[in-house]
């Protein structure tokens, strides 16, 4: 079935520099993406969301890209610190369940000082 | 902003019984609940969307006589794992959605998870 993934499962990234985390889609009709990020024995916690509609967002340190004609998505991480070692997971509506969300794989992130 | 929380945090009980895991929107009514479970280093899965008073709609897959789900009210969902075995421990998550106030409308705010042991 269709499904959301990622391309890569772990990065490790030096105390400010800036992150990158990737992840493709294969459902051509999805029209909404977010990013979260969860903790370990925590609930994922809300990044930043895009629209189908828009090809970029920017928040506070974090920009998510989005490129359709690939059905690709990414969210860059500004000045990455310690506090933002996690997994990262990009999720798409899922329509059918009526706005329930169909997660990619995760990638953890490990900031290094 | 909306906050959701689980009780308990974590569980610990003995193949064959039956347990019971609330989710509560704090300060907002949810139409809209959903259950996911997440086994370790794997991501998220659905296993329900659940409307307040209706029937709760599962996924492929999922056993609905086996994971109880009630959403008696609009700040309240239960899920009851019946006859628990090992092989359902794991970490079950819910989300509430919370209907557009200025918010788009796919809005979603998770719990903080449970940790389900069966022995």
């Amino acid at each position: 079935g269709e499904s959301v993934g990622l391309h890569l499962p772990t990065l490790s990234v030096q105390e400010g520099d800036n992150s990158i985390i990737n992840c493709a889609y294969s459902n051509s009709a999805s029209d909404y993406f977010i990013w979260y990020k969860q903790e370990s024995g925590k609930g994922p916690q809300f990044i930043i969301d895009i629209r189908s509609n828009m090809d970029k967002r920017q928040g506070q340190r974090v920009t998510v890209l989005l490129n359709k004609t690939v059905k690709h998505l990414s969210l860059q991480i500004a000045a990455t610190q310690p506090g933002d070692s996690a997994v990262y997971f990009c999720a798409e509506i899922y329509s059918n369940s009526g706005y329930a969300l169909n997660f990619g794989k995760g990638t953890s992130l490990l900031v290094t000082p | 902003g909306a906050v959701v929380s689980q009780h308990p945090s974590r569980v610990i009980c003995k193949s064959g019984t039956s347990v019971k895991i609330e989710c509560r929107s704090l300060d907002f009514q949810a139409t809209t609940m959903f259950w996911y479970r997440q086994f370790p280093k794997q991501s998220l899965m659905l296993m329900a969307t659940s409307n307040e008073g209706s029937k709760a709609t599962y996924e492929q897959g999922v056993e609905k006589d086996k994971f109880l789900i009630n959403h008696a009210s609009l700040t309240l969902s239960t899920l009851t794992v019946t006859s628990a075995h090992p092989e359902d421990s794991s970490f079950y998550i819910c989300s509430a959605r919370d209907p557009p106030t200025g918010a788009i409308q796919e809005t979603q705010y998770f719990g903080p998870g449970t940790r389900l042991l069966v022995l």
